[in-house]
């Protein structure tokens, strides 16, 4: 079974990067079936897609996002990683990873999430 | 701001049908794209219920139905169980924006 772990600061400040990792296990990250995705939801709110990976590199970005977010892959240490620049508040959610079924077929597995507070 | 449009909440008693619509346009579900749905639990990440508007992954209940018209989609819930309560997303493919999008949610109450 695939199963997916998010980590990174808990915190960070105004202006800076929020960078966050996942780590893919149970499963290879180098299937070329599948994309891997980064979505978040701040409390209380609803999801938003952040953008996407395939093991080729290829990517797809949230337009409203694109300028600032870069996301990785890592297929020797199966993971992929995700760079949000010049956070603010609104940036404050639960950001979650997940595997997507290939073309737009949506996401089947997912991690558990992780919090992250853009606070002074 | 969600590009798809649902009801804020539906409730039934058990055993009871409860329907959620998700509303799109002419760049997202009126233009073909599929539909998936999700739930989440308090707490806890989405669990993709129906895929490609219709489809359950394995281990999926039948009692969750997904259909899909012209600019929107259905997910149906039969024979509500109490472990029913979460809220439920849409989600599709936005042209226009040029990625996935979700609607606003749905919370499910049963009564």
């Amino acid at each position: 079974q695939v199963q997916l772990q998010e980590s990174g600061p808990g915190l960070v400040k105004p202006s800076q990067t929020l960078s966050l990792t996942c780590t893919v296990s149970g499963g290879s990250i180098s299937s070329s079936n599948h994309y891997w995705s980064w979505f978040r939801q701040p409390a209380g709110k609803g999801l938003e897609w952040i953008g996407r990976i395939q093991t080729s590199g290829s990517t797809n970005y949230n337009l409203s996002l694109k300028s600032r977010v870069t996301i990785s892959i890592d297929t020797s240490k199966n993971q992929l990683s995700l760079k949000l620049t010049s956070v603010t508040a609104a940036d404050t959610a639960v950001y979650f990873c997940a595997r997507d079924l290939s073309g737009w077929y949506g996401s089947d597995y997912w991690g558990q999430g992780t919090l992250v507070t853009v606070s002074s | 701001q969600s590009v798809l449009t649902q009801p804020p909440s539906v409730s039934g008693a058990p055993g009871q049908r409860v329907t959620i619509s998700c509303t799109g346009s002419s760049s997202n579900i009126g233009a073909g794209y599929d539909v998936h749905w999700y739930q989440q639990l308090p707490g806890a990440a989405p669990k993709l219920l129906i895929s490609g508007n219709s489809n359950r992954p394995s281990g999926v209940p039948e009692r969750y139905v997904g259909s899909k018209s012209v600019t929107s989609a259905s997910l149906a819930i039969t024979g509500l169980q109490a472990e029913d309560e979460a809220d439920y997303y849409c989600q599709t493919y936005d042209s226009s924006l040029s990625g996935y999008v979700f609607g606003t949610g749905t919370k499910v109450t049963v009564l």
